[in-house]
């Protein structure tokens, strides 16, 4: 079974700090990973996805992950964070030869930003 | 952009009524899927739905229906809702896994936070 983990309940980092909300995955065969966004009260907006090819991927609103497969990690990063970064965050993943309904949620990292 | 509108963002009910949760999605896509969410737990898939009226259940179906007779629209049915249905429920829609198109990522509404009194 395919799983998700992100081991950190809640980020904090200070404005202008880079910052990185980590995950780690487990599927049988090569991932599809992705990374959304929720802020209070709303729904998942879709930050980024590693699909195949450069292991850096970058996304909306100055994101970008690192997809490494030798440690199973695609942990998001931003080099200067903002205040309005503070949100829940959720990675997910998706084994490439599944179907849709096969994709599987971490169970989220709050981030904050202290200004 | 995508758009997936569901009908309320706040709901009240009464244990043992019948709720009624509505999705419609504007870019013709061919899946769409029911989450729920809850604190600690992530989002746990209830149903799917590939293609108008099929449907397949997710990790968590028991106490929950679904419909599809259009292709827009994805309803979830609670037959007699209970107080451990409380919780925030997602609608997404994404394109279908066919045709090469695997890699596709789902859109999401705003969802509807639930309480069950």
């Amino acid at each position: 079974a395919q799983s998700v983990a992100q081991p950190e309940d809640q980020v904090n980092v200070a404005e202008g700090n880079p910052l990185t909300v980590k995950c780690t995955y487990s599927v049988s065969g090569n991932p599809y990973l992705f990374w959304y966004v929720q802020y209070p009260n709303r729904g998942l907006q879709f930050l980024l996805k590693y699909i195949t090819g450069d292991n850096l991927v970058k996304g909306s609103y100055g994101f970008e992950a690192e997809f490494n497969k030798s440690q199973t990690s695609f942990h998001l990063k931003k080099p200067s964070a903002l205040v309005s970064d503070s949100a829940l965050y959720f990675c997910a993943v998706r084994e490439a030869s599944g179907s849709a309904r096969q994709l599987t949620f971490g169970s989220g990292t709050q981030l904050t930003v202290l200004p | 952009d995508v758009k997936v509108t569901q009908s309320s963002r706040y709901l009240v009910k009464r244990t043992g009524e019948k709720v009624f949760l509505e999705c419609v999605q504007d870019m013709d896509h061919e899946n769409m899927f029911w989450y729920r969410q809850d604190p600690g737990l992530g989002l746990r898939l209830i149903y799917f739905s590939y293609d108008v009226k099929m449907k397949e259940k997710g990790d968590i179906p028991e106490g929950y229906s679904v419909s599809r007779e259009k292709k827009e629209r994805f309803s979830l049915i609670l037959e007699s809702a209970s107080t451990n249905q409380t919780s925030m429920y997602l609608c997404a829609s994404s394109l279908s896994t066919a045709g090469g198109f695997r890699n596709t990522e789902a859109f999401f509404g705003q969802g509807t936070r639930l309480t069950v009194v």
